[in-house]
């Protein structure tokens, strides 16, 4: 099984310019989410979906837009990049449940310049 | 404010020298506390869930604990393939997101 797949796995930006990320997973979850990862400061929950067609804010929303597609499939938009938000950014699922084990993705290391 | 600390930042043991991991945590009403290890350049990987103060896990050289403020993973004889970041979250009742600790890097010289 492949579990939870981003694209790209790398990816550099100028300031201003816009990209998606893309996250799908092929473990019929009900919950999806996306975190950001920088040194020092942990993982910090960005946006996430508790099922198709909800999205809710999480910690450090500002920037950021999500589109929950379908059920497989969660995606993170940057409008207008900015340094800031060079980081490396991790989509995650489980079934639902609060007291469930989250699986990751292998993360996106965005550099915005 | 849901809160988890981890102590030490990074930790260096030599092959077999047997030590702890701490996370510190305040949550209202606890739901679960999580570990995981992530390798460079990963996503991090699920090892235990820990649910009431008393509660403990193991898995090969990896031992949990729980109380009711701190959880502590505790690493037996380490080897080289032990070497990782170790992660610890917290679950609150009712919320729907994990709150990360900073994590603890670990490195076991051979």
């Amino acid at each position: 099984n492949a579990g939870v797949t981003q694209t790209p796995k790398f990816q550099v930006l100028k300031t201003g310019q816009s990209m998606t990320l893309q996250c799908a997973q092929d473990m019929n979850h009900n919950s999806m989410y996306w975190y950001r990862q920088d040194p020092g400061m942990g993982l910090r929950l960005i946006y996430y979906s508790a099922s198709e067609g909800t999205t809710d804010k999480g910690e450090v929303p500002n920037g950021y837009n999500v589109s929950r597609l379908n059920k497989r499939e969660f995606s993170l938009r940057l409008e207008s990049a900015a340094p800031s938000q060079t980081s490396v950014y991790f989509c995650a699922s489980r079934w639902g449940t609060a007291d469930e084990k989250l699986f990751f993705g292998s993360g996106t290391q965005l550099s915005v310049l | 404010e849901d809160q988890v600390t981890q102590s030490p930042e990074a930790l260096r043991l030599q092959e077999g020298e047997s030590s702890s991991l701490n996370c510190s945590y305040t949550v209202s009403g606890l739901r679960g506390l999580f570990w995981y290890r992530q390798d460079p350049g990963k996503g991090p990987e699920f090892l235990f869930t820990l649910y009431s103060a008393g509660e403990e896990k193991e898995k090969e050289r990896l031992k949990a604990t729980l109380t009711k403020k701190e959880s502590f993973l505790h690493i037996t004889a380490p080897k080289p393939e032990d070497s990782a970041t170790y992660l610890c979250a917290v679950q609150a009742g009712g919320a729907q997101k994990l709150v990360f600790g900073q994590g603890t890097r670990l490195t076991i010289n051979p």
